[in-house]
């Protein structure tokens, strides 16, 4: 079965530093997402993105990340400067069509923790 | 904006009992409205979502959600707990004012006891 791929699995970094988060969506899907869950918090929304473009941004999502899809199947999140705050797991999503009623699928993942 | 709110964050049932966990919407349009499933440092898994077709949804693992529009209730119900099911359960209400991402609650962690 198709699954949503992320790597690294746990990401340990020091402040200020850049980091690079991957994902590999399922492969006809269309449409692509990063969520955020603070320990102990919810699963926060930070970003979509159709066509090549970033179609919808959260607050969260200020000028320190940014998104990329570099070829035909990553997916990638760039924050430029680390901050401890920034400690989290980072979840990616796809979804074949950006409508309401389909699902997003989720990978398992990225732990990232700011030191 | 859509938003949920789940009531309790964590719920404690015996094997064999009845789970039942709490989402309640709020919506200006009709919701898109799913239920995911996080076990232990995985990532969260689909269990079953409403988008306006039948108001009973069944989905996997034996799970099942009705959506009542006059409660703006969404409730997840199990007629019988097994200890795997024990996991962090979230509600989750798609929200066309930002494309169509959602919008997670607080989460409820289901603990299942022998």
């Amino acid at each position: 079965e198709p699954e949503v791929t992320q790597t690294p699995s746990h990401q340990v970094t020091q402040m200020g530093q850049e980091v690079i988060l991957r994902c590999v969506p399922i492969s006809n899907h269309l449409y692509f997402y990063w969520y955020r869950q603070i320990l102990g918090q919810k699963v926060e929304f930070l970003v979509s993105f159709y066509n090549n473009e970033i179609s919808e941004k959260s607050e969260i999502f200020d000028d320190q990340f940014s998104v990329e899809r570099p070829d035909g199947s990553n997916f990638t999140l760039k924050i430029r400067s680390t901050k401890l705050e920034d400690s989290a797991m980072y979840f990616c999503a796809s979804s074949e069509l950006g409508t309401g009623r389909n699902e997003q699928f989720f990978g398992p993942g990225t732990r990232l923790t700011v030191l | 904006a859509q938003s949920v709110t789940q009531l309790g964050s964590h719920v404690s049932v015996s094997e064999g009992a009845l789970v039942l966990l709490r989402c309640n919407y709020s919506s200006s349009v009709p919701p898109y409205l799913f239920w995911y499933v996080q076990y232990p440092n995985q990532g969260l898994q689909l269990l079953l979502k409403y988008t306006s077709a039948a108001t009973l949804v069944k989905g996997i693992n034996g799970f099942e959600a009705e959506f009542k529009k006059s409660e703006t209730s969404f409730h997840l119900t199990k007629p019988s707990a097994h200890m795997s099911d024990a996991a962090e359960y979230f509600c989750a209400v798609s929200d066309p004012g930002s494309g169509y991402a959602l919008n997670f609650g607080k989460g409820t962690s289901l603990l299942v006891t022998p």
